[in-house]
């Protein structure tokens, strides 16, 4: 079946760890984006890639890096300089760049702080 | 002035009803619109695009009025399954058109 998986479900942080979550997409989508979901405040966006090779920051990258070096791929790195990192987050593509098409998500990752 | 605002409720309606959500967006240059659902704990899910003309989907019927720039979902004969959170999201060329996001409104449909 084609569409976006998130891996894991769920992660735990221990203070001072960089942790990686993984977004995979089988839908030959040019652009991928990353939100943040925290309760009551809807999703923020991270950061965007619109090709392969490059990627933007978004609204709230701070804390955040990505890397885009394959087309289906799309991984997230919380580093230890997110202070707040639990949340809900969403990975989401959609098929062209500059496209006014809608996005479709992944069943996202919960991650905690322990 | 947030880009996307939407009415939080939650809007308590019984089975068999008809509700309608606005949802405002501040940037008159906007584009493309789109609602979503999420169920709780899940991830957003496509109801539907909005077009200029307004379209219909089964029950479901979203309209756009650039004049006041606001869009609505409008959903008839709800059901308990209609139970979720509608999110409105409004494309930002800007930012590589990512989704600016509404907080979301919730529904329970209750027997």
């Amino acid at each position: 079946d084609g569409g976006i998986t998130q891996s894991p479900k769920y992660l735990f942080r221990k203070e001072g760890q960089n942790v990686t979550l993984s977004c995979e997409q089988n839908l030959n989508h040019d652009a991928m984006y990353w939100y943040r979901q925290d309760p009551g405040q809807g999703l923020r966006l991270i950061y965007y890639s619109q090709i392969v090779n490059d990627f933007q920051k978004g609204d709230i990258a701070e804390g955040y890096s990505v890397s885009r070096e394959k087309k289906e791929s799309f991984p997230l790195t919380v580093t230890s300089a997110q202070k707040n990192p639990t949340a809900f987050y969403l990975c989401a593509s959609s098929i062209g760049q500059r496209s006014n098409q809608p996005q479709h998500f992944g069943d996202g990752t919960r991650l905690s702080i322990l | 002035r947030k880009e996307v605002e939407q009415d939080p409720g939650p809007f308590n309606v019984p089975e068999g009803a008809t509700v309608a959500f606005n949802c405002t967006y501040s940037n008159s240059a906007s584009q493309s619109f789109f609602w979503y659902r999420q169920d709780c704990r899940k991830e957003p899910k496509l109801l539907m695009s909005v077009y200029s003309s307004g379209n219909e989907d089964g029950r479901f019927t979203a309209q756009l009025n650039r004049a006041s720039q606001y869009i609505s979902l409008l959903i008839r004969d709800s059901k308990l399954s209609d139970s979720a959170t509608y999110l409105c999201a409004v494309v930002n060329s800007n930012s590589g058109y990512a989704l600016n996001f509404g907080k979301g409104t919730s529904l329970l449909v209750t027997p």
